[in-house]
């Protein structure tokens, strides 16, 4: 079991930009969460996927934040334009059970300059 | 209600001692309570979790303390050693909620 793999691990991108975060869960996992994490805010649930369906994306910050899951294997969150204020790691979990269990991913380190 | 919270913010102890930290929550329909790893750059990993039917839950030098009624869970590590330092997070989950409800986290340094 290779664990949730997510791409890239690192990021720098210029302000304006779209920037699209890759990530693959556990096979057999069916939910999916993507996290930001920085020194001031922590660890903020952005937005939750269940057998490939969005089930709450009221942590999402703007518009200019975007997330899918076209498959059991795969999801990507896209950010555009990119601001200076996304800089942050972003992670993705996946679970088999809703709540229970995570197992998060390396993370990508963006920075938007 | 919907809040964890964690203390210390950081903590340092010697090669050997006894780590603790602290976490509080108020929403009684909780009945999920588990504690991350954190090393840096790498995601949170699960360590131990504890359900509110037991006070106490043990995997070698980890060990949960539960306190129902003061609403209150801490985290020990017995024989910290150097390689337990770390970030580490509590949470708390609610029975058919997916969302974890996360402390603000502790750093831990353990010195040799």
């Amino acid at each position: 079991d290779a664990g949730v793999i997510q791409s890239p691990r690192h990021e720098v991108t210029e302000m304006g930009q779209e920037v699209t975060l890759r990530c693959k869960p556990i096979s057999g996992h069916n939910s999916l969460f993507w996290y930001r994490q920085t020194m001031m805010r922590g660890l903020e649930l952005l937005i939750y996927f269940n057998n490939n369906v969005p089930i709450d994306d009221s942590g999402m910050p703007e518009d200019r934040f975007s997330a899918k899951m076209p498959n059991a294997s795969f999801s990507t969150l896209k950010i555009q334009p990119s601001e200076p204020r996304d800089s942050a790691v972003y992670f993705c979990a996946s679970s088999s059970q809703q709540g229970y269990g995570y197992t998060f991913g390396s993370g990508t380190r963006l920075t938007v300059v | 209600q919907q809040q964890v919270k964690q203390s210390p913010q950081s903590l340092i102890v010697q090669k050997g001692g006894i780590s603790i930290i602290n976490c509080a929550y108020e929403n009684t329909a909780f009945d999920y309570f588990p504690w991350y790893q954190q090393f840096p750059g790498k995601g949170p990993a699960l360590l131990i979790a504890i359900r509110p039917d037991v006070s106490e839950k043990k995997e070698g030098r980890f060990t949960i303390s539960f306190n129902k009624s003061a609403k209150q869970f801490s985290l020990h590590i017995m024989d910290s050693q150097p390689g337990d330092s770390a970030t580490y997070f509590c949470a708390a989950s609610g029975h058919s909620n997916y969302q974890l409800i996360w402390g603000a986290g502790t750093k831990l340094i353990i010195k040799p």
